[in-house]
């Protein structure tokens, strides 16, 4: 598995409040990853981190940021849930060998009431 | 940015027939291409993987082929079994960094 953690690994909330997920890893790898899953979209970049403090956007960042203060942590945050950010929420890293590939976390499934 | 199409969306086999999936992408620039198998309710685990110096990989049951010039990357499953029904990603890297962009998925079924 990587060393991938991601905590919670269910949650329910109510729009408009804030949400954070985890990712942990026990590797020290450089590169993480935050996506969203959802039917007949795949996987979708929301932002990632090549770095402590280095992070940018991907393809569907609007109404999330993020966070990297320590090299094991990435945490994502929905400043104010809306029910259109109901969906599964993987993280992943890039191992760095070889250096382009990805695993992934166990995922985080959040309900938007 | 980089554009990735894949078909079909689903696809239904009888157990031991082979099954392909292709996927094309947009970008000239992208060199790796990986393949993930998702099965129900798990994260996406990477299957195999191929680089864009290489025009065809295998491994064991599966393979990648990648014809650089039209742009499109395919996988191939023979000798299907009940345990490779699962959803299936292909991916590209876009040039110059380190994001992936993914495919819409197919869900492959093998029927007994």
């Amino acid at each position: 598995d990587a060393g991938i953690t991601q905590s919670p690994r269910h949650k329910v909330t109510e729009t408009g409040t804030p949400v954070t997920l985890r990712c942990h890893q026990t590797e020290n790898h450089r590169y993480m990853y935050w996506y969203r899953q959802d039917p007949g979209h795949g996987l979708r970049l929301i932002h990632y981190s090549y770095g402590v403090k280095d992070t940018d956007k991907g393809e569907v960042s609007d109404g999330y940021s993020v966070s990297r203060s320590k090299t094991e942590d990435f945490l994502l945050t929905l400043e104010s849930a809306t029910s259109s950010q109901t969906s599964v929420y993987f993280c992943a890293i890039n191992t760095g060998s070889p250096r382009e590939t990805q695993y992934f976390g166990p995922g985080t499934r959040l309900l938007v009431l | 940015g980089e554009n990735v199409e894949q078909h079909p969306s689903t696809l239904s086999v009888q157990e031991g027939d082979s099954a392909v999936i292709k996927c094309t992408y947009s970008d000239s620039a992208s060199n790796y291409f990986p393949w993930y198998k998702q099965e129900l309710g798990k994260r996406p685990q990477l299957i195999i993987d191929i680089r864009s110096n290489v025009g065809e990989k295998k491994d064991q049951r599966i393979a990648v082929t990648l014809n650089k010039t039209a742009k499109h990357f395919s996988l191939h499953i023979t000798e299907t079994q009940p345990e490779d029904s699962a959803v299936y990603f292909c991916a590209a890297l876009t040039g110059g960094g380190n994001k992936l962009t993914f495919g819409t998925g197919t869900q492959l079924k093998v029927e007994l």
